[in-house]
């Protein structure tokens, strides 16, 4: 079935470094690739998201990039801060504007240690 | 404000025993989702409701059941036939798609902690 597979399971770096997270999905399908991020106790909120006619996007300090071919997409955090630790998750879905499901990856937690 | 309220917070049950989630939405939402989210598993989709009055099965229905009776309220009851059901799930909701450029970005609730003792 589909799959997104999520590395690392966990990030640790210093304020001001960089942090990437990387993610392959399965169905060759997919168009539709978002990130959340999930703050300790909290729902996990949209913070980035990129549909397969664009390679990259950018805003501010994240970025995500898409390879379709070899069906992998990364989420890039420049100069890291304390408030983005947290626990990351990508999702790929095929048909999202259709009522496609979100299929998420496991997920990623990032620690910026000050 | 709008948004998405999960209730309880916290819960604790007893093995066997039937426990109900709720889920409310203030955002006009026509599509809501029920998740669950083990450490190390990502979030795997439950049940979820296109419409009121009409739900479907995710991944892992089983030892769920839910309703759709109004729009803003779709609660997930955990039964006593769910081998594992300690774990934190989740509600979300979206507008309803509608095949056009708009992705309609998904809205979590801040999530229950179920326990069973």
């Amino acid at each position: 079935g589909e799959n997104v597979e999520q590395h690392p399971s966990t990030l640790s770096v210093q304020e001001g470094d960089s942090a990437v997270i990387k993610c392959t999905y399965s169905d060759s399908a997919s168009n539709y690739f978002p990130w959340y991020k999930q703050e300790l106790g909290k729902g996990p909120q949209l913070i980035i998201d990129i549909r397969s006619n664009v390679g990259e996007k950018k805003d501010q300090r994240i970025a995500v990039t898409l390879n379709k071919t070899a069906k992998h997409f990364s989420l890039h955090i420049t100069e890291t801060q304390p408030e983005d630790s947290a626990v990351y998750f990508c999702a790929a879905s095929r048909g999202y504007n259709q009522g496609g499901k979100l299929i998420f990856g496991q997920g990623t937690e990032l620690s910026v240690k000050p | 404000d709008g948004g998405i309220t999960q209730s309880p917070k916290y819960l604790f049950r007893k093995e066997g025993q039937n426990v109900t989630l709720s889920c409310e939405q203030n955002l006009n939402h026509d599509a809501m989702y029920w998740y669950r989210q083990d450490p190390g598993q990502g979030l795997r989709l439950i049940y979820y409701s296109q419409i009121v009055n009409d739900f479907q099965k995710g991944d892992i229905a089983e030892g769920y059941s839910v309703s759709r009776e109004k729009k803003e309220s779709f609660p997930l009851t955990v039964t006593s036939a769910q081998k594992n059901p300690t774990a934190f799930y989740l509600c979300a909701s979206r507008v309803r798609a509608s095949g056009g450029t708009n992705t309609g970005e998904l809205f979590f609730g801040e999530g229950s902690r179920l326990t069973v003792l």
